[in-house]
Formats: structure tokens, sequence, C-alpha cells
């Protein structure tokens, strides 16, 4: 079973909605959690990084929020554009660099 | 700084044929990586250097594959001989090293093994 579990698998919305992206985890030792933006045929690149101690962070219209306890996180979008259109990738990290769990995406579609 | 370059952007071969996949991380980053994505499993590491040495290498498939890092603005993952399930996209990443940091990604090599 994969220790990063995203949800929904695939999303549509209009431009211009909000949308929330989840991801839940059960890796432990937790050392951090990413958030990266894959936009077709391109690397992913990072939106957002929480330490154990960080609760939300944001990056423009992006906001991600951590629940250590529950081991819960979530990305929001705000007045979502076509641009975001890409596949979103929740990573979780344990103590050492080689040991990333990666989750499998949300693919998120805005349609005009 | 031009990012982590990759090269080929596109590769196809034949079956049995060695592949050579390239690597240029961000100037000043002591953390490598190499990934394979594919639809069925996302993102895999495959190899994790530090400071030009092969820390993990437990995710690499079978003896095809290797990696070298020779210095440290360069690196290689070679599959010999290639097979049609290798096909995927390879990435290459690095990062200032701890376990915190951001980590940056190439555009990654398209690999199809025919």
């Amino acid at each position: 079973k994969n220790q990063v579990e995203q949800s929904p698998q695939s999303l549509i919305i209009l431009e211009g909605k909000n949308c929330t992206l989840q991801c839940n985890y059960t890796v432990s030792p937790f050392s951090n959690l990413r958030w990266y933006k894959q936009d077709t045929g391109r690397g992913p690149v990072s939106l957002t990084i929480m330490t154990f101690s960080e609760n939300t962070k944001s990056n423009g219209r992006y906001t991600a929020t951590l629940d250590a306890d529950t081991k819960q996180s979530s990305l929001h979008i705000t007045a979502s554009q076509l641009s975001d259109s890409a596949s979103y990738i929740c990573v979780v990290s344990g103590y050492n660099n080689n040991d990333m769990r990666f989750g499998a995406g949300t693919r998120l579609t805005v349609k005009p | 700084d031009a990012g982590v370059i990759q090269s080929p952007r596109h590769e196809v071969t034949e079956m049995g044929q060695e592949v050579t996949l390239r690597c240029k991380p961000i100037s000043g980053h002591n953390s490598l990586f190499w990934y394979r994505q594919t639809m069925m499993r996302g993102l895999e590491l495959l190899i994790y250097f530090n400071n030009n040495v092969p820390i993990d290498d437990s995710g690499m498939p079978e003896d095809r594959f290797s990696a070298k890092m020779p210095n440290a603005s360069f690196s290689t993952l070679k599959i010999q001989p290639s097979e049609p399930r290798d096909s995927a996209v390879y990435f290459c990443a690095s990062s200032l090293g701890t376990v915190n940091e951001k980590l940056f990604f190439g555009s990654g090599t398209q690999l199809s093994v025919l």
C-alpha cells in the first residue's frame, strides 16, 4: 500500500473557481511534506515545503495546509487559471534525502 | 542559473541497444537524484548521490542499470542492454543536500525502447 495517498485522482473545474486537493500519508518518521506541480512533458516544480512545525504555507494562489497529527495535507488553489492545468504531486520525506515517498498525483484540468 | 539540464530530451532505441542519459545539476548543489516516471508506478527513485558518491542505489531495477557521477557537474544513467519495459521518462534532480531543501528537477528524457 502506498504510504502517500492523494485524492481525487483527477478533477475538472471551470476557470476562476477554487479547488482543494488532498494528501493523506502514513510515512513515519516525518521530516517534511512537499507539493509539486508537473506540467505535461516537464519535470515537477516545487510549490511548497512544510516541516513538522508548519501548518500552512502559501505561494501566490496556492495554499498548502498540514495537520501532522492526522497526517493530512491539502493544497488549495484560488481563482484557478488555465495554466493551473497540471498534475499535482504530494511528497512526504523521512529523515534522509533518499527517503521521499511520492503520491500518485491529482490531474487537474481547468476549462474556460 | 539554467537549472538542471538533461539530455537527450527524447531517445528512441531498439531492444538490446545501450542507452546513456546525461544530467548536469545546478552549480553548487551537492545532492543528485535519478528518478523514473511511468503511468503505472509514478515517480520512483533509482539512485541518489551525495558529493558525487552513490549513497542509495536500491531503486536501480537490475544490473542492466548503472549510474556514475565523475564530478560535481555531471552524471550519467546507462541502460545496457535496454528492454521495452524500460520505456519511461527519466528525471534528474538536484538539491543543496539537507533533507528540507528544495528539489529541482530537469525536464526529463523520454525513453522509448522498441
